[in-house]
């Protein structure tokens, strides 16, 4: 398979608090994309690292890459119950094809 | 703006009766287009992606097909449906070779009955 592994599965933590989220995948990549999935519906983007960049940051959001490891982490600072959702980690190769190899997920839920 | 239109939201189909989904994008041109299946608390499987009008590439054997008979349009279809082809149908548009990320419809949950 070439889909890679996301952990935690799940993760529960208080508002305030951060949420870290890992991801591993198996083949080189273009770019490593993490989305956003509230229960029932579609996935949002959220943010993107480049294989030649090891740290991006979006509000609230802080992501690294190693690709020697072939990891990345989705780091959320002061965490809102808004955040409560599942995260997914998807793999963009080198492709013209612009196919997404997505992680299996985690499931963070943010208590108030 | 781009948007990215899929219905119907739920569908409740039995054994053997075809299917039809339908993703339409707008305010766009040439878009890549993708189908994903997501089983439950799941990721997703990538089931088809089209490069252009007419062009289908297949990911997994199946049950399913696609077409693609304008530029913005994608379908997602079965002859025959099977109770293992129950599961949330996520339709996505991406400019190019999908870089920049990609652009998600809001979903069909498919329930084969």
């Amino acid at each position: 398979s070439q889909q890679g592994e996301e952990d935690p599965q799940a993760l529960s933590i208080q508002e305030g608090e951060n949420a870290t989220m890992n991801c591993s995948y198996k083949t080189s990549i273009n770019n490593l994309q993490w989305y956003r999935q509230n229960s029932g519906r579609g996935l949002v983007h959220l943010i993107l690292i480049r294989s030649n960049e090891r740290e991006k940051h979006s509000g609230r959001l802080r992501v690294t890459l190693d690709t020697s490891k072939k990891s990345s982490s989705l780091l959320i600072t002061a965490s809102r119950a808004a955040d409560t959702a599942s995260y997914f980690c998807a793999n963009h190769g080198s492709s013209n094809t612009g196919k997404l190899i997505f992680g299996q997920g985690t499931t963070l839920q943010v208590k108030p | 703006s781009q948007t990215i239109h899929q219905w119907p939201a739920t569908l409740v189909q039995p054994v053997g009766s075809p299917l039809s989904l339908e993703c339409t994008v707008e305010g766009t041109s040439n878009p890549n287009l993708y189908w994903y299946r997501q089983a439950a608390g799941r990721g997703l499987q990538l089931l088809f992606y089209s490069v252009g009008i007419g062009q289908i590439s297949s990911e997994v054997p199946q049950n399913l097909s696609a077409s693609r008979p304008q530029d913005r349009q994608f379908i997602l279809s079965s002859k025959k449906l099977l109770l293992s082809d129950s599961g949330f149908y996520l339709c996505a548009w991406a400019k190019g070779g999908g870089g920049d990320g990609y652009t998600f419809g809001s979903g069909t949950r498919l329930t084969v009955v």
